[in-house]
């Protein structure tokens, strides 16, 4: 079975400080994507990064940033000079496929603070 | 970002009856989308797969004649509930990709309460 595990349900930041957020996954796909999804208040999910597994490169987008480690398969989410408007659930996800087609599966989610 | 709209945003509807969520992709054409469901403070469960123009590919343990899903066109599919109960109150998502391989766009969900 494919699983995504997040192991900190609850993550707190001073404003402008870095942030890491973990997340291991499993897999026995060989062609596979990894991504780090925000949902605010509003429950609209945001795409925040992704990573292709066949990429040795770790993305970047902005402030954000991954370290994708692909024998330990962990892939967690940097956030750098943390803003209010970070605050949120964040949700890795591993895209696999079945059938055809590639379904998304979510680990837990880490809520994130950001203190002012 | 490609849009995707769920219609209604909030729907409460008494036990018994069905209901009906649209998600539609305004802006590109989606062979496949998802749905899903998340329980207060919980991840997203994969429903099912809604496939254009055949049946719908059901996550294990999830009610096909529960939780009907069509894909009629190319920019809408649907999920019915049908005689919802109080236990089927929860949110309601739908994606849509562009491409395999490529971003999952999200609706704004639909929070269904069965009274």
């Amino acid at each position: 079975a494919q699983t995504v595990t997040q192991s900190q349900p609850e993550m707190s930041v001073q404003e402008a400080e870095t942030v890491t957020l973990s997340c291991t996954y499993d897999t026995s796909e060989s062609d596979y994507y990894l991504f780090w999804y925000k949902q605010p208040p509003s429950r609209q999910m945001i795409l925040v990064i992704r990573q292709e597994a066949y990429k040795q490169q770790n993305a970047t987008e902005n402030r954000f940033s991954v370290n994708f480690q692909k024998a330990a398969k962990s892939f967690s989410l940097k956030i750098s000079d943390s803003q209010l408007g970070d605050a949120a659930m964040y949700f890795c996800a591993v895209s696999r496929r079945g059938s055809g087609t590639y379904k998304y599966i979510f680990g837990t989610g880490t809520r994130l603070k950001v203190l002012a | 970002g490609a849009v995707v709209s769920q219609h209604p945003s909030r729907v409460i509807c008494k036990s018994g009856t069905s209901v009906k969520i649209e998600c539609r992709s305004l802006d590109f054409q989606a062979t496949t989308m998802f749905w899903y469901r998340q329980f207060p403070k919980k991840s997203l469960m994969l429903m099912a797969t809604s496939n254009e123009g055949s049946k719908a590919t059901y996550e294990q343990g999830v009610e096909k004649d529960k939780f009907l899903i069509n894909h009629a066109s190319l920019t809408l599919s649907t999920l019915t509930v049908t005689s919802a109960h109080p236990e089927d109150s929860s949110f309601y998502i739908c994606s849509a990709v562009l491409t395999m391989n490529t971003e999952a766009f999200f609706g704004q969900g639909t929070r269904l309460t069965v009274v």
